[in-house]
């Protein structure tokens, strides 16, 4: 059984097209995460969600909306997309706090904008 | 602001050697410094974590090294296999609801 699951794992759309990344755990966790890998493999905290709530909102594009419908699912949609958006987006989740105990992270979701 | 420094950023190492990857930290809240191992094409994983409570952990042929007082901590990897070929990543944590982390290192064991 895969623990934290994300779908599409490639998306390749146009520049402009507004498209969403889905994201669901099993593990029964309290805490999930949207984490950007970009081409130089730097992971950069996008979001994290506790318990459905918005904990952290880095200094992301507005046109990036997170979405928890329960706790077990985070999904990422994005606006208006631009070259720059281009990268992978890895989902994570934890026990308890936010960050405070092992993270589980998705395959990942290679989106390339054209 | 880059919150874990990382380095080396590429290591090659013959099979059998050991890795070594370093990583230095400022902030002194931070109570929680694992490793992650990333393989092409999937997410990084859990390889080795250790609180500030301890000065060494070991796992099979990982180890971190903790050093508070001079807010370093480093992973080694004895006899290092093919199999280890991945990019590792340090990370932190403890304040600020995330982890924070390092800039990864792509380790090649050459057969």
């Amino acid at each position: 059984d895969t623990a934290v699951s994300q779908t599409p794992k490639y998306l390749v759309t146009q520049m402009g097209n507004d498209k969403s990344i889905k994201c669901e755990q099993n593990l029964g966790h309290d805490t999930m995460y949207w984490y950007k890998q970009d081409s130089k493999k730097f992971l950069k905290i996008m979001f994290s969600y506790n318990n459905k709530e918005l904990i952290i909102n880095e200094t992301v594009p507005n046109r990036f909306s997170p979405k928890s419908p329960d706790k077990a699912h985070l999904n990422l949609h994005i606006n208006s997309l631009e070259l720059g958006d281009s990268a992978v987006y890895f989902c994570a989740s934890s026990q308890g706090v936010a960050g405070r105990t092992e993270a589980f992270f998705g395959q990942g979701t290679r989106l390339t904008v054209v | 602001q880059q919150q874990v420094k990382q380095s080396p950023q590429s290591l090659i190492v013959q099979k059998g050697g050991i890795s070594i990857i370093n990583c230095a930290y400022e902030n002194t809240a931070f109570d929680y410094f694992p490793w992650y191992q990333q393989f092409p094409g999937k997410g990084p994983a859990l390889l080795i974590a250790i609180r500030p409570d301890v000065s060494e952990k070991k796992e099979g042929r990982f180890t971190i090294s903790f050093n508070k007082s001079a807010k370093q901590f480093s992973l080694h990897i004895m006899d290092s296999q093919p199999g280890d070929s991945a990019t590792y990543f340090c990370a932190a944590s403890g304040t600020g609801n995330q982890f924070y982390f390092g800039t990864g290192t792509s380790l090649t064991v050459i057969p």
